[in-house]
This record gives C-alpha cells, structure tokens and sequence, in this order.
C-alpha cells in the first residue's frame, strides 16, 4: 500500500533563508509524486509532479523537488524563502491504475510553513 | 480556462440532517474525485468518478455516496450527519489519462459543519 511520510508537522524559517520541507514514500510501483500547496481557506495548488521524465523537478513560485529512489525520498526545496511562502504544503503519491487514469492521490499529513521577517 | 468550482461555500447542518455537495470540474476534464479534509486526520479519499461511473471509493461508511452526471458534474451526499462529519470537502478534477501521469486539480473546497 503506498503511504507518504512528511517530516515536521511544523517547520519555521527566515525570510530569505532556505525552505527544505521533507517527504519520504512508500509504493510497490515506481510512483507519481506531487507537492501541493494550501493557503488559509483555500483548497489545494499544484506545486510540482514528478513523472519519471526528471529526478529534479522545477514547480511555481521557486520551488523544486528532487527524486530520490535508493532514499524513496521527493523533498521540497526553495533556495529563499519570502513571506508569501506561508502556508501548508502536502506531499502526495499515487500510481498507474488499470489503463484508467492514475490512483487517488495519497497524501502526508502536511507541514506548516511559517516565515519569519 | 475555469478552474474547479464546488458549490456552497459553507454549509452548516445539524446532527442527522443530509448534506449536498457539488462540484463542477475543469472543462475537457472527465474524472472527479473527492476528499475530506478534517481537524487532525489530514486529507482522506472518498470518491472517485470517471465517466459518470464510481471507480473507487475511500474508507468510509455508505452513508458518504454521490454521482456523477453525464456533463461529468458530480455531488456528494451525506446521509445521517454526524458531529465528526464536520470538515473541508475537497473535489479535484483530472484528465484521466489513460497513460502517464493524471495530475489533480484542486477546487476551493466547501466547509460542512455539523451542529
């Protein structure tokens, strides 16, 4: 069964210092994996997916991931964090599913950014 | 191009009472899956339609139903309403494609609280 772990409910940094937000995965199948970004009451924006086209993957807002398989590993990196960063990211996994689209996604329990000026 | 909408807002029901929620998914899109976001259990599948057929569904009692119409809008019953229904109800949309990655696209949710 494919689970997601993501390390730090909490995770605090300066403005300008860099965000690293991390996320360890489980799946019998090489997977797809997504960041998703959440705002206060606000549904759900897609960061960036990895699709096995590339290891490093560049998202919106300055965010990258990079995928990691002997570490089974898709952190979330951006080199300078700004105010506007604040807010609950997601990782989440899912996988192929019978020719019909892919599973429904999987998602870690999230981790609370909060930037400091 | 219009994102997912979902419809109402807020919601607020009592105990036993029956909950209705829609959504309407990007256009072009032909699957519609739907989650739960409550306090302290993070984000919970519940439904996934494609093609106005349920394809798989969450852990959840049969109380939780829905369907998909053929304009591929979909609504999401809740029957018998219970205090720890109350949450964020979260529809995304996809593509369903059929090979390679199905990236979901997020709605604004709808808060259902529960008295």
């Amino acid at each position: 069964a494919q689970s997601v772990t993501q390390l730090g409910s909490h995770v605090s940094v300066s403005e300008g210092a860099l965000v690293l937000l991390r996320c360890n995965y489980s799946s019998s199948v090489p997977p797809y994996l997504f960041w998703y970004v959440q705002y206060p009451n606000q549904g759900l924006q897609l960061l960036l997916k990895y699709t096995s086209a590339a290891t490093l993957v560049k998202g919106i807002n300055g965010f990258e991931a990079e995928f990691k398989k002997s570490e089974t590993s898709f952190h979330l990196t951006k080199p300078s964090a700004h105010m506007s960063d604040a807010a609950e990211y997601f990782c989440a996994v899912s996988d192929p599913f019978r020719n019909s689209g892919n599973t429904p996604l999987v998602f870690g329990k999230g981790t609370r950014l909060s930037v400091i000026a | 191009e219009a994102g997912v909408t979902q419809s109402p807002t807020h919601l607020i029901k009592t105990r036993g009472q029956q909950a209705t929620l829609r959504c309407s998914p990007i256009s072009g899109h032909t699957s519609v899956y739907w989650y739960q976001q409550a306090l302290g259990l993070g984000l919970q599948f519940l439904l996934w339609y494609d093609e106005g057929e349920e394809r798989n569904r969450g852990n959840f009692p049969p109380r939780f139903s829905g369907r998909q119409f053929p304009n591929y809008s979909s609504e999401l019953n809740v029957n018998a309403l219970e205090l720890e229904d109350s949450a964020l109800y979260l529809c995304a949309s996809s593509l369903a494609q059929r090979q390679g990655v199905d990236t979901q696209y997020f709605g604004p949710g709808t808060r259902l609280t529960v008295l």
